[in-house]
């Protein structure tokens, strides 16, 4: 177990449609990354959130935005779902803002059918 | 951006054999990691490595970072073993990593 948890385990809704996914992080760990892993990319990083503040970006969409709560608690928000938008999402979290071990939470199986 | 690369992409080994999965990027990096991923989904860290050897059981790590690659070595390998074993890069002022494409372990009993 990384301490890091993730909700909801598995999620299944309709193109179209909007979802929300929760991250907590670790006790202590300042720093909140969100990541996809689908079969046709890979594993790929989105967002990184430090102390609340947003500290990088990756290939993320425009219907895709994601925060971090004053408790350090992260969500990502995922709208006008596409089919293609059917994939593994991992949040890790980490005690500072760049050069540190990165621990993953068990994910969120997302489809979209 | 750093591009990297790991090998083999696919490896089946017997039970109690060892074996060898190299990880080689393209630039200069200030953060490297190695992963397991388990046939479940569960990406586990197994080493922060961005320079020089470290060790945990059955499992060792070496990155040279002057010449741009890592090694996991996994010893007496066993059928938990099996997965997808990935090398993920940090090189910037912030956490971002990235991944390679990852080498696919199968132990067979």
């Amino acid at each position: 177990d990384s301490g890091v948890t993730q909700t909801p385990k598995h999620l299944i809704t309709a193109t179209g449609q909007r979802v929300t996914l929760r991250c907590s992080p670790r006790s202590g760990d300042l720093s909140v990354y969100w990541y996809q892993q689908s079969l046709d990319q890979g594993l790929q990083f989105l967002i990184q959130y430090y102390n609340g503040e947003e500290r990088a970006k990756g290939n993320i969409l425009e219907r895709f935005s994601a925060q971090q709560f004053p408790d350090l608690h992260s969500e990502l928000n995922l709208s006008s779902l596409e089919l293609g938008d059917s994939a593994l999402y991992f949040c890790a979290s980490s005690a500072s803002w760049a050069t540190d071990t990165q621990y993953f939470g068990p994910g969120t199986r997302l489809t979209v059918l | 951006g750093i591009q990297v690369e790991q090998s083999p992409p696919d490896l089946i080994l017997q039970e109690g054999a060892n074996s060898t999965l190299r990880c080689n990027f393209s630039d200069s990096v200030n953060n490297l990691q190695w992963f397991h991923q388990n046939p479940w989904g569960q990406l586990i860290n197994l080493f922060y490595i961005p320079s020089g050897t470290k060790q945990n059981g059955r499992l060792s790590a070496t990155t040279v970072a002057t010449e741009r690659y890592s090694l996991l070595y996994i010893s007496s390998s066993q059928t938990t073993d099996s997965g997808v074993y990935f090398c993920a890069v940090g090189s910037s002022n912030t956490g971002k990593l990235i991944f390679g494409q990852g080498t696919t372990l199968q132990v067979k009993p």
